[in-house]
């Protein structure tokens, strides 16, 4: 089983549609993070969570919301997306969030909003 | 702003060296990660330099400068499977990580 796992891989969506992302870790690390990678751009940090407790919201638009049940699982609801949501979203986990730990990252799910 | 930079594209040949370049403008600073990223997959962290000076790890060794600003990453000769995206990131002074867009490395035969 690898470290971080992440359902679906690949997602087609119209824009009137309600969708989830998941993340799951195995690694018994206490932080969370979603991510948007867009080609030929920079990583956007999303959300983070350290402890259960959403530390990070980078001016995310409400049409993403993150839910983080227990340390071990995420997830990233999708409602009313635009076609500029089109992206890789990455999950990642670290042992702890403020600190210099490395991230360990998901494969990701490639979205297309239609 | 906070800001990384890094070449977007470079082309080695197998067997070669090739040297990785970032530099950086950040608010504060509390270590600088590489990663590297096949097409397709994630993210896996390859080094982490907070002190100045070189780190090496096998094939790769990663070095940093902090009053330059500067770092670098250096991959021995190179194999196919090197073939991949290097993403550079420092962690700021709010232990936030500020990316690079990444580096496409290709390695020809």
């Amino acid at each position: 089983e690898t470290g971080v796992t992440q359902t679906p891989r690949h997602l087609v969506m119209g824009m009137t549609n309600k969708k989830s992302l998941k993340c799951e870790q195995h690694l018994g690390h206490n932080a969370m993070y979603w991510y948007k990678q867009s080609a030929k751009k920079p990583l956007e940090l999303m959300f983070v969570y350290n402890f259960k407790e959403q530390t990070e919201n980078n001016s995310v638009p409400s049409r993403f919301s993150p839910e983080c049940p227990n340390s071990s699982h995420l997830f990233l609801h999708l409602h009313t997306l635009q076609p500029e949501d089109s992206a890789l979203y990455l999950c990642a986990s670290s042992q702890e969030a403020g600190a210099s730990y490395e991230q360990y990252f998901g494969p990701g799910t490639r979205l297309t909003v239609t | 702003g906070q800001n990384i930079d890094q070449p977007t594209e470079m082309t080695a040949t197998e067997g070669a060296i090739v040297q990785i370049n970032c530099t950086y403008q950040t608010s504060g600073f509390n270590g600088l990660f590489w990663y590297q990223q096949h097409a397709g997959e994630a993210p896996t962290f390859l080094s982490y330099n907070v002190l100045d000076g070189l780190e090496e790890k096998g094939r790769f060794s990663s070095f940093l400068s902090r009053s330059k600003g500067y770092s670098y990453l250096l991959l021995k000769e190179l194999q196919m499977k090197d073939s991949a995206s290097y993403l550079c990131a420092v962690l700021d002074s709010n232990y936030q990580l500020i990316w690079g867009a990444g580096t496409k490395l290709i390695i020809k035969p």
